[in-house]
């Protein structure tokens, strides 16, 4: 069966500190992949999808930047964090078809101070 | 305009009331659609996808209007563990994007 891992659960970080949130899938081959940030009380933010090694696409220009170095592996990154990039990251892997859902990870809870 | 809207809420309903949620999207050529369910906290889940003649699972009913771009859950006999918050979800007619309506909270209340 398919899992999906990210890490770690909870993050505290000073401003202007390096980001780098991975994430891994187990089980399946040649996933969508996805990051999504959740600010509290709002709804997920799609921030970068991957259909394929070294495939990224941007979704909202940011602080923020993603590589997928290996089939299975999505990393978000951020050279200097700003207060308002905390929130909540997520992680998720569907299939490039229709009808087939996203999984997530567990998330990672990211506190900007 | 978002590309996929929702009513954020909150709805306060009395348990075994039935409750409906509505949810809109802007790109015609979209494919698949989803409700998800998130409680506080955690990551969200898979619902229920939502298919085109509509769709039965227990007390909860998805129906696509796709002429109007239109999802919408119905939950009936609604129970205190339904309190969270649904979204809406569109897979894009690539099937690689996929977006996230912002919400709707939901409380059952005894």
């Amino acid at each position: 069966s398919q899992t999906i891992h990210q890490w770690p659960a909870t993050l505290v970080q000073p401003v202007g500190s390096p980001l780098s949130l991975e994430c891994t899938v187990e089980g399946t081959s040649n996933p969508n992949l996805y990051w999504y940030r959740q600010a509290a009380g709002r709804g997920l933010q799609l921030l970068f999808y991957s259909v394929g090694i070294g495939q990224i696409s941007s979704e909202v220009p940011q602080n923020l930047s993603a590589s997928r170095p290996q089939d299975r592996q999505f990393i978000l990154s951020s050279k200097k964090l700003l207060l308002s990039d905390s929130g909540f990251y997520l992680c998720a892997w569907s299939v490039g078809t229709h009808n087939t859902e996203a999984f997530f990870g567990q998330g990672t809870r990211l506190t900007v101070v | 305009r978002k590309e996929v809207e929702q009513d954020p809420g909150p709805f306060n309903v009395p348990e075994g009331a039935t409750v409906a949620f509505n949810c809109t999207y802007s790109n015609s050529a979209s494919q698949s659609f989803f409700w998800y369910r998130q409680d506080c906290r955690k990551e969200p889940k898979l619902l229920m996808s939502v298919y085109s003649s509509g769709n039965e699972d227990g007390r909860f009913t998805a129906q696509l209007n796709r002429a109007s771009q239109y999802i919408s859950l119905l939950i009936r006999d609604s129970k205190l563990s339904d309190s969270a918050t649904y979204l809406c979800v569109v897979k894009s007619s690539s099937a690689s994007k996929i977006i996230f309506g912002s919400g709707t909270r939901l409380s059952i209340r005894p």
